[in-house]
């Protein structure tokens, strides 16, 4: 089955640039999602179709694909933007999708 | 507004049944796939199922196949998640969440609802 691999944490000061990676083995034509999911809530839809931001999510988050590696960029890190990130895409054959095992972003 | 409210915690024991429930509103139910994702305490995401309440086509993840069962009842905008015999592995917190199938993302998720199995 199709597996995608994140950091397990990544750290950052306040007002630096945190990058969080997915990568994978062949994303093909399909494109990456992100969700955020802070301590004790669902999470929340970030970055979907590779970079475009849903509405009421701050500029300051970012993504990109490359290759076999999806980034989610946050700009001007927060003490709110704390959270636990996933990244998530659907196989091959659209039937399944994949989250990846997710990333504990801790804000120094 | 766009709403998928999911059925309160439960606490079962070993073998009982459970069947959990997401009640989508604000849109058009019939016109998005509802998922079901469980997360184990401490854990990630984990992919269990889908279900298209317009015609009711579903898919499992191959690790949930057999182990539980997802409908929908399109008349009353409901999709439900359900075990004919619980076990203590099946403790974790369950989110409902909607997309609209394809590549694409899902937008809304449940606020979750927390089961417990213990005896």
């Amino acid at each position: 089955s199709y597996v995608l691999t994140q950091p397990p944490s990544v750290s950052v000061a306040p007002g630096k640039t945190a990058r969080i990676t997915c990568e994978g083995d062949n994303f093909g034509r399909n494109t990456m999602n992100w969700y955020q999911q802070k301590p004790g809530q669902a999470p929340v839809l970030v970055i979907y179709y590779d970079t475009d931001r849903p509405s009421g999510i701050p500029e300051r988050f970012s993504g990109s694909n490359s290759a076999n590696t999806a980034t989610l960029t946050i700009s001007r890190v927060e003490a709110g933007d704390e959270a636990d990130y996933y990244c998530q895409i659907w196989d091959s054959s659209s039937v399944h999708p994949v989250f990846g095992g997710g990333t504990k972003l801790t804000v120094l | 507004e766009v709403q998928l409210v999911q059925s309160g915690g439960e606490v079962k024991k070993p073998g009982e049944s459970l069947k959990i429930s997401c009640k989508g509103s604000g849109y058009t139910f019939t016109t998005y796939w509802i998922g079901w994702v469980r997360q184990m305490p401490g854990k990630g995401l984990e992919w269990m199922g889908i279900i298209y309440p317009g015609d009711s086509d579903l898919r499992y993840s191959p690790s949930f196949q057999g182990q539980v069962t997802i409908s929908a009842d399109k008349s009353i905008s409901t999709a439900y998640l359900q075990w004919s015999s619980l076990k203590a592995s099946d403790t974790a917190m369950y989110y409902c969440t909607r997309g609209r199938g394809g590549t694409d993302p899902f937008d809304y998720w449940g606020q979750g609802t927390l089961v417990t199995v213990s005896s």
